[in-house]
């Protein structure tokens, strides 16, 4: 089945560093990837839609300028959190639709534990 | 309102027993999709079974089965043979008609499945 990186899988980082979190999908192209965030035992909640060669589309209350996300390539996302704070601690996860796929399923990365000291 | 709606925050269940999980949705379209996903302890999301709001039959992956009731707008899981490896977070989550090209999944709060020795 499709397969979806997600890298790195755990990142400590001082506050006020920025963080970039790559997604990729290995063998089959996405040209829309999502990103969502997961507190601990909640529901993922969705950030962002990536799309391949244009802006990403924000979900509200998502600060675009904290969260700069690049969809450079039919395989590869990038999320960058800038200027990263504690309360941005956080799990992060993306996915991608192989739109080859019967149903359009979406598979998702591993995920990347966030910790800001 | 939740769209979608999973009341079961904790689930317990013997070995080798089966499981039913609760979902609920609420969409107002006609075409729509409904997914269940398993998040085990290492933050992964892997995709269990789709059904879509045509089919007619219930979807059937496994030990997976979908109960779709379109009717009470329910779409229980049910996971046969329970194995100590199902151990895990269950989220029910929706894909709603299309709407542009990004068809992203809503998922509900996750029901945490322990399976007991």
């Amino acid at each position: 089945g499709a397969v979806v990186s997600q890298h790195p899988s755990r990142v400590i980082c001082k506050s006020g560093t920025s963080v970039k979190i790559e997604c990729r999908s290995l063998d089959f192209q996405a040209t829309t990837m999502f990103w969502y965030r997961q507190f601990p035992k909640k529901s993922l909640m969705l950030m962002a839609t990536s799309n391949e060669g244009s802006k990403a589309t924000y979900e509200q209350g998502v600060e675009k300028d904290k969260f700069l996300i690049n969809h450079a390539s039919l395989t590869l996302s990038t999320l960058t959190v800038t200027s990263a704070h504690p309360e941005d601690s956080s799990f992060y996860i993306c996915s991608a639709r192989d739109q080859a796929g019967v149903n359009e399923k979406l598979f998702f990365g591993s995920g990347t534990q966030l910790s800001v000291l | 309102a939740q769209k979608i709606t999973q009341t079961q925050p904790g689930m317990f269940v013997q070995e080798k027993e089966a499981v039913t999980l609760d979902c609920t949705y609420d969409t107002s379209d006609q075409s729509y999709g409904l997914f269940w996903y398993k998040q085990p302890s290492s933050g992964e999301m892997i995709f269990l079974i789709y059904q879509g709001s045509y089919d007619e039959q219930n979807a059937t992956e496994g030990r997976y089965s979908l109960n779709f009731q379109k009717a009470r707008k329910s779409a229980n899981l049910v996971i046969s043979a329970s194995q100590l490896g199902d151990s895990a977070m269950y989220f029910c989550a929706m894909r709603e008609a299309l709407s542009g090209s990004a068809r992203q999944l809503t998922f509900g709060s996750g029901t945490q499945l322990t399976v007991l020795p």
